[in-house]
Formats: C-alpha cells, structure tokens, sequence
C-alpha cells in the first residue's frame, strides 16, 4: 500500500530550528513535495526534491533520501508567521500525489 | 510562481440546490487540473483528476454524477456539487500542472472555496 508517515504535531521557539521528517512507501517515485497551510487556507508550494541530498531556498531546506523513503523538512530562524501545517506529499508513478496527514507546527515567543 | 485562480471563495446555498465552482489558470496552460476536498482538521483527499478535453477520473468513493467535472479548456476546469446536501459542507481545492514545468509535477493551488449548505 501506499503510505506517507509525518509527526502530528511539534511545538518549537521564535528563532530556533525545527526538523519536520516524512517516510513514505509508494507505488513508483516521482519526487518528494512540502507545501504549508495556514488554517482555512489552501496549501502553498515550498519544495520539491526528485534527487538524494539537500535543497536549501533561503530559511526552508529539504532533504531527500530515496534509498530510505525518508524526508525532511527543515527550518531556521523561525518565525510567529511559519506557525502553520506542513505537508509531506509523494508523487506516484501516475503523477498523483499521495499526501501526509501534515505536521502542525506551532511556534511559541 | 504561476496563479490559479479559484471562484468563489466563500458559497453559502440552501439543500438541494446545485453549485458551481471554477478553477482558472490563468498565466500558463494547463493539461491536467486536480480537485480537492478538505474536511476540518483533515488531510486534503483528492476527489477527482480532470484532463482537458476528457471525461474526468474519480477516486474510489466520489460519486460522478454528484461532483460533475468539465476542463473544456487549457485554463479552465469547473466542480458542479448537485444537489448539494449539508454533509457537502467543505472546503474544495483546485490544483493545476504547468505544461512549462518541465514535469516536474509542481501543482498550483487555487485559493479554495469554502462551501456551506444550509
């Protein structure tokens, strides 16, 4: 079966760094998105990764490794505004997207 | 990044009525439009994958003749919930794939429209 695994929630502090991991077993690999969602709103690219290693874009990094099905997210100098849920989402061998239930990440002062 | 845009944001009916909602790309073309369906403080399940000019493919457990899907077009795809009934009180998502992405896969989300049936 198709299967994406993410924690269901994490608390962390203005200004420190947060590790947000995925596993996922799917039918094929087409690469690996993140995207976040604030509350009621739709969910907003962040990420891809198709290829082993670490894509890093300003505060956000992702990282990818195929061989253990494994992700994650990581984020630096966090901020109130990065309080939201973050999705794990595998592209199948269709190009459908398998989601993860998300992270929801709350940040405290 | 590339706009989807979505419409409406916010449709309030009464039960039994019918709903349209639109999905628009509208700076690139896109062959491929997915629709989404989230519930509160639940994942975004995909209902429906809709390709231009083709009959739309369901996921297991969407009734067709409920949520009708039309992509007429490259840039425009739309969601009609028939018959509407307060269980389909939601929030539907629409996403599209660029043709200029390379295949990458990236989708661009529309901004969503929050349905409540009275």
């Amino acid at each position: 079966g198709q299967n994406i695994d993410q924690p269901t929630e994490m608390t962390a502090t203005e200004g420190a760094i947060v590790q947000i991991n995925c596993t996922y077993q799917t039918s094929g690999f087409n690469g690996l998105f993140w995207y976040q969602q604030h509350a009621g709103e739709a969910p907003t690219f962040l990420s891809y990764n198709v290829l082993d290693g670490l894509e890093e874009k300003g505060r956000f990094s992702s990282f990818l490794s195929r061989s253990k099905g494994y992700s994650y997210l990581l984020l630096k100098e966090l901020q109130m505004k990065d309080s939201a849920s973050y999705l794990c989402a595998s592209l199948d061998s269709n190009y459908q997207l398998i989601w993860g239930a998300g992270t929801k990440l709350i940040i405290k002062p | 990044g590339a706009v989807v845009s979505q419409h409406p944001s916010w449709v309030i009916c009464k039960s039994g009525t019918s709903v349209k909602i639109e999905c628009r790309s509208l700076d690139f073309q896109a062959t491929t439009m997915f629709w989404y369906r989230q519930f509160p403080k639940q994942s975004l399940m995909l209902m429906a994958t809709s390709n231009e000019g083709s009959k739309a493919t369901y996921e297991q457990g969407v009734e067709k003749d409920k949520f009708l899907i039309n992509h007429a077009s490259l840039t425009l795809s739309t969601l009609t919930v028939t018959s509407a009934h307060p269980e389909d009180s939601s929030f539907y998502i629409c996403s599209a794939r660029s043709l200029a992405g390379g295949d990458t896969g990236e989708l661009f989300f529309g901004e969503g429209s929050r349905l409540t049936v009275l």
